[in-house]
């Protein structure tokens, strides 16, 4: 149990929906990260949050949204999406924005029809 | 941009042999280097990492070696068990100029009972 959660662990959705996928740690860090995950691609990043402050945003789609209500919750909220979205949804936490180790949860897996 | 390159993308060994694991970095500012073992409905989990001022190091049946001058570094696991069987991730982070962890592609290992 590595201390990071993710729900859903599937979702599927149309493109015309709006759904939200949610992550929280128990490990007691100070950053947060979302990647998307594809097959044979390299882990891309997409959202940091420092402190519940977003810190990067790597040229990702106005259809994805995340919030970090406190330091513990994470969500990546979906509306609009495409199907070529559909990946392996990422969280991960470390103790703090420079840290080296990234502590993973087991991922939503999203496909959009 | 930064990238890291790993190769290969699949590799099957029988079970007992060896397996080695490789990935090339670009920026030569990169100074730490984990890599990351994903079995399959997990998320990533780090095994091992080494960081630019030490060449070699070694835990139990794993072990990375790093070479700064041609920004390379590879994984090498001994004695293969069939749980060991899993995609591999390396990665390249730096400490300065941002925090940015930089994964390879990923190998998919297969180790035959």
């Amino acid at each position: 149990e590595t201390g990071v959660t993710q729900t859903p662990r599937h979702l599927v959705m149309g493109m015309t929906n709006k759904k939200s996928l949610k992550c929280e740690q128990h490990l007691g860090h100070n950053a947060m990260y979302w990647y998307k995950q594809s097959a044979k691609k390299p882990l891309e990043l997409m959202f940091v949050y420092s402190l519940e402050e977003r810190v990067e945003n790597n040229s990702v789609p106005s259809r994805f949204s995340p919030e970090c209500p406190n330091s513990s919750h994470l969500f990546l909220h979906l509306h609009t999406l495409q199907p070529e979205d559909s990946a392996l949804y990422l969280c991960a936490s470390s103790q703090d924005q420079g840290s080296d180790t990234q502590y993973f949860g087991p991922g939503t897996r999203l496909t959009v029809l | 941009g930064e990238n890291v390159e790993q190769h290969p993308s699949t590799l099957s060994v029988q079970e007992g042999d060896s397996a080695v694991i490789k990935c090339t970095y670009s920026d030569s500012a990169s100074n730490y280097f984990p890599w990351y073992k994903q079995e399959l409905g997990k998320g990533p989990q780090l095994i091992i990492d080494i960081r630019s001022n030490v060449g070699e190091k070694k835990d139990q049946r794993i072990a990375v070696t790093l070479n700064k001058t041609a920004k390379h570094f590879s994984l090498h696991i001994t004695e293969t068990q069939p749980e060991d069987s899993a995609v591999y991730f390396c990665a390249a982070k730096r400490d300065t100029g941002g925090f940015k962890t930089i994964f390879g592609a990923g190998t998919r290992l297969f180790v035959k009972a």
